[in-house]
């Protein structure tokens, strides 16, 4: 099975940098998962790590290390329009590539 | 492309009573999950569909939960008899997972389900 951690509440102020960390715990792994989710929205998909190493996509980041069970998903320049949940997810190495999601870290961004 | 469609997007019902929430994924992806997420945590699989053959439904609570996907495109959750724990956001989402690489869902909107 997979377990999966990450922060509850976080709070930045805009234009800062952000970093909201995850570590997991998984019998098999096939990669690491950040989706965004606004309040009352479905999640969708910011980016994916299998490698070990940093992963830039414009404003957002993720960095996996496997040996470490650990990721992070870093938000530059913030907007107040990141305020929202950001998942953490696990990808599972069987046949069906089973997604886990972690509880979601709440990111407020104030002025 | 359209995307994952569901309904009905909001249901109030009395505990006991039963509820059918309904999906329609992606067109030509092969995989459908149903999530449920409780009001401040994160999706909890409760199954997963390949084509029309269910892969894991280990979270499900089978005594009250039912799903099915017929024909390998659109499903259907059911509840019954609903308790007060059941209020939640049901999510659809499907993917098309490659052999190899981002197994990337696409979530539907969801089913957002209040239980008095």
């Amino acid at each position: 099975g997979q377990n999966i951690d990450q922060p509850t509440e976080m709070t930045a102020t805009e234009g800062a940098i952000v970093q909201i960390n995850c570590t997991y715990q998984t019998s098999g792994f096939n990669g690491l998962f950040w989706y965004q989710q606004h309040a009352g929205e479905a999640p969708t998909f910011l980016s994916y790590n299998v490698l070990d190493g940093l992963e830039e996509k414009g404003r957002f980041s993720s960095f996996l290390s496997r040996s470490k069970g650990y990721s992070y998903l870093l938000l530059k320049e913030l907007q107040m329009k990141d305020s929202a949940s950001y998942l953490c997810a696990a990808g599972d190495s069987g046949g069906y590539q089973k997604v886990t999601f972690g509880t979601g870290t709440k990111l407020q961004v104030i002025p | 492309e359209a995307g994952v469609a569901q309904s009905p997007r909001y249901k109030i019902i009395e505990k006991r009573q039963s509820v059918a929430f309904w999906c329609n994924p992606i067109s030509g992806h092969a995989t459908l999950y149903w999530y449920q997420q409780i009001l401040g945590q994160g999706p909890k699989l409760l199954i997963q569909f390949q084509n029309n053959g269910v892969v894991d439904d280990s979270q499900l609570p089978k005594d009250r939960f039912s799903a099915e996907r017929l024909k390998g495109v659109d499903s259907t959750l059911k509840i019954q008899p609903a308790k007060l724990e059941d209020s939640a956001v049901y999510l659809c989402a499907s993917s098309y997972p490659p052999e190899s690489g981002a197994n990337v869902l696409t979530f539907g909107a969801g089913s957002r389900l209040t239980v008095l």
